[in-house]
């Protein structure tokens, strides 16, 4: 089955730089890449994601970039803000188990004013 | 429109008791999950349904028991709580597993503790 391994565990950043987080997957088969952000107390919640007929994906201050050779996948936060703070999980959807998503272990982000 | 509901927020157990998590979805979602969410582990998927009356095993699937009587309901039976099984779980709902619909709508969770 898949297996999403995630770095850092935890970054720190000053307001106004940018943070990065890594991904990679096993599963030579996977085609959809999310990225969740969990704040304290509540669920994850869909952040940006990524298929793998594309190479990068933007949304305003996030991005996301797919090197399909190497299997991995990273998070970009530009200019990062203190409600950036937060937990981010990269997940990839487990070819073998009818589509479920198999997450990293997550990243604690925060971001010093 | 509520989305994912999950009860309770805060259960504490003993050893040896059973319990059964609920969670609820209005968005006629195909697809349920439960999830357990442990420090530095990540989320791990428990149990899932692709439709009423169909239920398979995900990565940790032991010591827990599902049902999926109808699209809406999708209930987390602990049959006999152990310690290890203190944690977060969360359910989580989307459209159906296919390609485009893949978005994962959560809960806002149900904290465990099992003494």
């Amino acid at each position: 089955g898949e297996n999403v391994e995630q770095h850092p565990s935890t970054l720190s950043v000053q307001e106004g730089d940018s943070a990065v987080i890594k991904c990679t997957y096993s599963d030579s088969a996977s085609n959809y890449f999310p990225w969740y952000k969990q704040e304290l107390g509540k669920g994850p919640q869909l952040i940006i994601d990524i298929r793998s007929n594309v190479g990068e994906k933007k949304d305003q201050r996030i991005a996301v970039t797919l090197n399909k050779t190497a299997k991995h996948f990273s998070l970009h936060i530009t200019e990062t803000q203190p409600e950036d703070s937060a937990v981010y999980f990269c997940a990839a959807i487990d070819g073998g188990s009818q589509g479920n998503l198999i997450f990293g272990k997550g990243t604690k982000l925060s971001v010093k004013p | 429109n509520a989305g994912v509901t999950q009860t309770p927020k805060f259960q504490v157990l003993k050893t040896g008791q059973s319990m059964t998590l609920q969670c609820a979805q209005d968005m006629n979602h195909e697809y349920m999950s439960w999830y357990r969410q442990d420090p530095g582990m990540g989320l791990r998927l428990i149990h899932y349904s692709v439709g009423a009356g169909i239920t398979d095993q995900g990565e940790v699937p032991n010591g827990y028991n599902v049902s999926r009587s109808t699209t809406e309901d999708f209930p987390l039976r602990l049959l006999s709580a152990a310690p290890s099984q203190t944690s977060v779980y969360f359910c989580a709902s989307s459209w159906s597993r296919g390609q485009g619909n893949e978005k994962l709508f959560f809960g806002s969770g149900t904290q465990l503790s099992v003494l």
